[in-house]
C-alpha cells in the first residue's frame, strides 16, 4: 500500500542551525501539508502546498520556515535558523485531491533542539 | 474559525469493556469533514473514517462505529469490545468542505489505555 516517507526519523540539532525535513508524498497525490505536534499536545497544522505553491499557512509558519518541491517527488520543510520551542513531531502528510480531503500522514520527524 | 473539542484526555478501560470518545466541532462552514485518526504508541497518525456534513448516518466498521450528530455538533467514536492493540491517542479533526487540499484542525486527542 502506497505511503508517505519522511526521512529522518530523528533530527537533533543545536540551537541556531538550520534543518531540512524530508518527505516523499503518495505518488500522484496533489496536496502537501506540514503539521507538527509538540510532546503531549495537539496536532498543528503548519502549511498546505499545492501546484508548487503555498495554498495557505498558519501563524506559526513564519519567515523562518519555507518549503520546497525540489524535484517532484519530494517535498521539504526548512527551518532556517531553530529555536528550542522548534522541538516537536514534525508530520508530512498529502492527498490526492480525489478522496474528499482524506489527508495520509507519514510516520513522522522527531526534531530535537538542544 | 473552527474548532474541535475532545473533553476526555485519557480512558482506561479493560480489555473487552466499550469505550466512547467525545468529539464536538465549531464551524460555520455549511459544508464540512470530520475525520477520526488513531495515534498508536509508534507515533504516525492513522487514518480511520471521513464523514462529510451532509451524511449523518452512523458508520460501523468492524469493532469501530461512529455516530455524527449535526444538532448537537458531535462525531463520536465507539470501540466495541476493546482489545490491547486499541491503545493509542485518538484525534477528532474537521476541515472546509467544498475544494480539496483544506487544512485539518485537530482536537486535543484522547488517549485511550486498554489493559488486559
Amino acid at each position: 500500500e502506497p505511503e508517505v516517507t519522511q526521512t529522518p526519523s530523528h533530527q537533533v540539532t543545536q540551537m541556531g542551525q538550520e534543518v531540512i525535513l524530508r518527505c516523499v508524498p503518495i505518488s500522484n497525490h496533489l496536496y502537501f501539508y506540514w503539521y507538527r505536534q509538540i510532546l503531549g499536545q495537539k496536532v498543528e497544522f503548519l502549511v498546505s502546498f499545492y501546484n508548487n505553491e503555498i495554498s495557505e499557512k498558519s501563524e506559526i509558519f513564519d519567515d523562518q520556515f519555507s518549503v520546497e518541491r525540489p524535484d517532484g517527488s519530494n517535498f521539504t520543510l526548512k527551518i532556517r535558523s531553530t529555536k528550542l520551542e522548534d522541538s516537536a513531531m514534525y508530520f508530512c502528510a498529502s492527498n490526492s485531491g480525489l478522496s474528499k480531503n482524506i489527508q495520509y500522514f507519514g510516520a513522522g520527524t522527531r526534531l530535537s533542539v538542544l | 474559525a473552527q474548532k474541535v473539542t475532545q473533553a476526555q484526555t485519557e480512558i482506561s478501560v479493560v480489555e473487552k469493556e466499550d469505550v466512547t470518545l467525545d468529539c464536538v466541532y465549531e464551524t460555520r462552514d455549511t459544508t464540512y469533514y470530520l475525520f477520526w485518526y488513531k495515534q498508536p504508541p509508534s507515533g504516525e497518525l492513522v487514518f480511520l473514517i471521513r464523514r462529510n456534513s451532509f451524511d449523518e448516518q452512523n458508520e460501523i466498521s468492524g469493532r469501530y462505529s461512529w455516530n455524527f450528530q449535526k444538532s448537537t455538533s458531535s462525531f463520536n467514536f465507539t470501540i466495541t469490545a476493546s482489545q490491547v492493540v486499541d491503545s493509542a491517542v485518538y484525534f477528532c479533526a474537521l476541515s472546509r468542505g467544498g475544494a480539496a487540499g483544506n487544512k485539518l484542525t485537530f482536537g486535543g486527542g484522547t488517549r485511550v489505555l486498554v489493559k488486559p
